[in-house]
């Protein structure tokens, strides 16, 4: 079975620029989740979606950041325009419905110069 | 604001010993407790899960429980260098769609 996708795997941009990540989750997952890990800190959600619906955004800040997941399979993550304290690792992650064990894709590492 | 706590470490012990690694949570109403081990550069794995006040046992890991004291632990018997990395606990409510809080992580360094 295929683990969740990531691209890119790193990114180096400058401030104000902007940015996008892809993730594919797992084949039958319709539960896709992003998160942010600043380094040295735990994993922390950014948006979580059942399908191709939002069910939990809390944590995302909408001025500058954007997700969707139209087709509800695979889904992008945009970060416009970039600060330096947006430097970290974007983590995707997928899980069936029922359950609430997540699968992490390799992340992607950002660095805002 | 639902919090994780973990002692960031690092938490060094010999091949061999039992390495215990150690968190609480704020939220009462938390259900599930998960134990994700992330090596460095890489992404988190889940290792376990634990619903139920007490112990679970999968091999040479056995999470505990006590919701009363609002605690949740991992102990690693027989550690080994592959052990070595950061191990983060996270909590959800377990209600429909809910969300994981991970704490920071405690870092482990198992010396041979």
């Amino acid at each position: 079975e295929a683990g969740v996708a990531q691209s890119p795997r790193y990114k180096i941009i400058e401030k104000r620029q902007s940015v996008a990540f892809w993730c594919n989750p797992i084949s039958g997952h319709a539960t896709l989740y992003w998160y942010q890990q600043i380094l040295g800190q735990g994993p922390k959600l950014l948006i979580q979606f059942q399908n191709n619906g939002v069910v939990d955004d809390s944590q995302l800040p909408k001025d500058r950041f954007s997700a969707e997941r139209l087709k509800g399979v695979d889904s992008t993550l945009k970060i416009q325009p970039a600060k330096l304290e947006d430097s970290a690792v974007y983590l995707c992650a997928s899980s069936l419905s029922s359950s609430n064990e997540q699968f992490f894709g390799p992340g992607t590492r950002l660095t805002v110069l | 604001q639902k919090e994780v706590e973990q002692n960031s470490g690092p938490l060094s012990v010999p091949e061999g010993a039992i390495a215990s690694l150690n968190c609480t949570y704020s939220d009462r109403g938390s259900q599930s407790f998960f134990w994700y081990r992330q090596y460095s550069g890489k992404s988190p794995e889940l290792i376990m899960f634990i619903y139920s006040n007490g112990d679970k046992e999968d091999g040479r890991f056995t999470a505990q429980l006590n919701k009363a004291s609002q605690y949740v632990s991992l102990l690693i018997r027989d550690s080994q260098p592959s052990d070595s990395a950061t191990y983060l606990c996270a909590v959800t409510m377990n209600s429909g769609y809910s969300t994981l809080t991970f704490g920071k992580g405690t870092m482990l360094l198992v010396s041979p």
